[in-house]
């Protein structure tokens, strides 16, 4: 039962174009949202959340867009870069965030063409 | 440096044997989670401790066991390994802050 979905596998974006990065969830009870970046041989490295009380976060060239009725979040990185190039995790907590534990999509793999 | 510790980054051990895998979390935080990640999938949740006891249980193995100790480091035990079981194993510690978890390097098990 895969709860929080990346139905994109991979992705690849011309250097200082927008990326989009999308996630679904089924679970209602979610409540708090992140996306996390991940380099081989790495862990994976928190970059920008969203509570479900907003629709938008940003944070300098990320920005979380969050649709509750649609039960849908992306990410957009605007412009994009070659240091970008990495596997994009999308998680999600109940309410209880950081005390318990976070569910994570698949993954999308996001290439940056110079 | 996440501040979260994982040991060792690598194994490599043989079918049917045990291993364990230790995590130190970021100063501070008392709960801890296990993950694995295999042929680049998305992180399975393992296991969780808060502050020594068990929190909540994923989708663990009976042959896999954890727990924490009073310093809140956490160790990770593998037995009777099966090829199956070669993966990246995560370790994540949290705290209510706003980027509320962070992770370890990772220990990559290979079982040959």
């Amino acid at each position: 039962d895969q709860q929080v979905k990346q139905n994109s596998p991979s992705l690849s974006v011309q250097e200082g174009r927008i990326s989009i990065l999308n996630c679904d969830y089924t679970n209602s009870m979610f409540d708090y949202f992140l996306w996390y970046k991940k380099y081989p041989a790495e862990g994976p490295t928190f970059l920008i959340s969203i509570s479900s009380i907003k629709d938008k976060n940003e944070d300098g060239r990320f920005t979380v867009f969050l649709n509750k009725s649609a039960k849908h979040l992306s990410l957009h990185i605007v412009p994009s870069q070659p240091g970008d190039s990495a596997v994009y995790f999308c998680a999600a907590s109940g309410l209880n965030f950081g005390n318990e534990k976070l569910t994570f999509g698949t993954g999308t793999r996001l290439t940056i063409i110079p | 440096d996440s501040g979260v510790t994982q040991t060792p980054k690598h194994l490599i051990t043989a079918t049917g044997q045990r291993v364990t895998l230790r995590c130190s979390p970021r100063s501070g935080d008392l709960s801890v989670y296990w993950y694995q990640q295999s042929l680049d999938q998305g992180l399975q949740f393992l296991i969780q401790y808060y502050n020594g006891e068990e929190r909540a249980k994923g989708n663990i193995l009976e042959r896999f066991s954890a727990q924490q100790f009073p310093d809140l480091h956490s160790e990770l035990n593998l037995s009777s390994l099966e090829l199956g079981d070669s993966a990246l194993y995560f370790c994540a510690s949290s705290s209510k802050s706003g980027d509320g978890y962070t992770f370890g390097s990772g220990t990559r098990l290979t079982v040959v």
